[in-house]
């Protein structure tokens, strides 16, 4: 499973939309796009999985373009408890490489 | 962390001394994996499992073996722990093949003296 490529930081302030842009050239044809949180001290926690165009749910949307070499995670109207670490990955059947992910941090 | 379990939650023990974690989840998912995560990066898949009995290598293997006897529990093991292998470990389960890994473990913290 390739690695993913992922702005290393972002700065937003609070109530304001933040989209998160995540590379992945070497996408294979069978890979989802999975996006996860995680805090400090905790484990991953799933946020939204897309295969292409655009997938919402009750905390965010997903949009990948039909070459599926890039996804950008969108987060509407953050607050500060949105501050953490956001992974974009290419998952096969359940397996799942991550990157480094994108440090969010939320101001007031 | 909806029915997954990790034990110990942390650890200490000495270079060379074997290792056993323990990941017990409630949920009857088939699939389970073992991840490490260092400080500063993401997780890297160890070990992972599709059934009892049923195992297979993740990217960073090496130095470390697993069992799963019962559907619930997944042992991941270090014969002989390293300090290379002190890290933040999580366990994780999905209900199937084509769906993402929904549930992490609450982690346990191993450091190899």
């Amino acid at each position: 499973l390739a690695k993913t490529t992922q702005p290393i930081s972002m700065d937003s302030y609070e109530g304001q939309e933040v989209n998160i842009t995540c590379s992945h050239n070497n996408i294979a044809t069978n890979d989802y796009i999975t996006w996860y949180q995680q805090f400090p001290s905790q484990g991953p926690r799933f946020i939204i999985q897309g295969y292409k165009t655009k997938v919402t749910n009750e905390v965010a949307s997903l949009f990948i373009p039909a070459d599926r070499k890039s996804s950008t995670l969108s987060l509407p109207r953050v607050s500060l408890s949105d501050t953490a670490v956001y992974y974009c990955l290419n998952t096969n059947a359940g397996k799942s490489t991550f990157g480094d992910g994108t440090t969010l941090t939320v101001k007031p | 962390d909806a029915g997954i379990t990790q034990s110990p939650r942390h650890k200490v023990t000495e270079t060379g001394t074997p290792v056993t974690l323990r990941c017990h989840q409630t949920e009857n998912h088939r699939y389970m994996y073992w991840y490490r995560q260092d400080p500063g990066h993401g997780l890297r898949l160890i070990h992972y499992s599709y059934g009892v009995k049923d195992t297979d290598k993740g990217e960073v293997s090496d130095g470390y073996s697993v069992s799963r006897s019962k559907t619930e529990d997944f042992l991941l093991t270090l014969e002989s722990a390293t300090s290379s292998q002190t890290s933040v470990y999580f366990c994780a389960i999905s209900e199937g093949r084509e769906l993402p890994v929904n549930d992490f473990g609450p982690g346990t913290r191993l450091t190899v003296t």
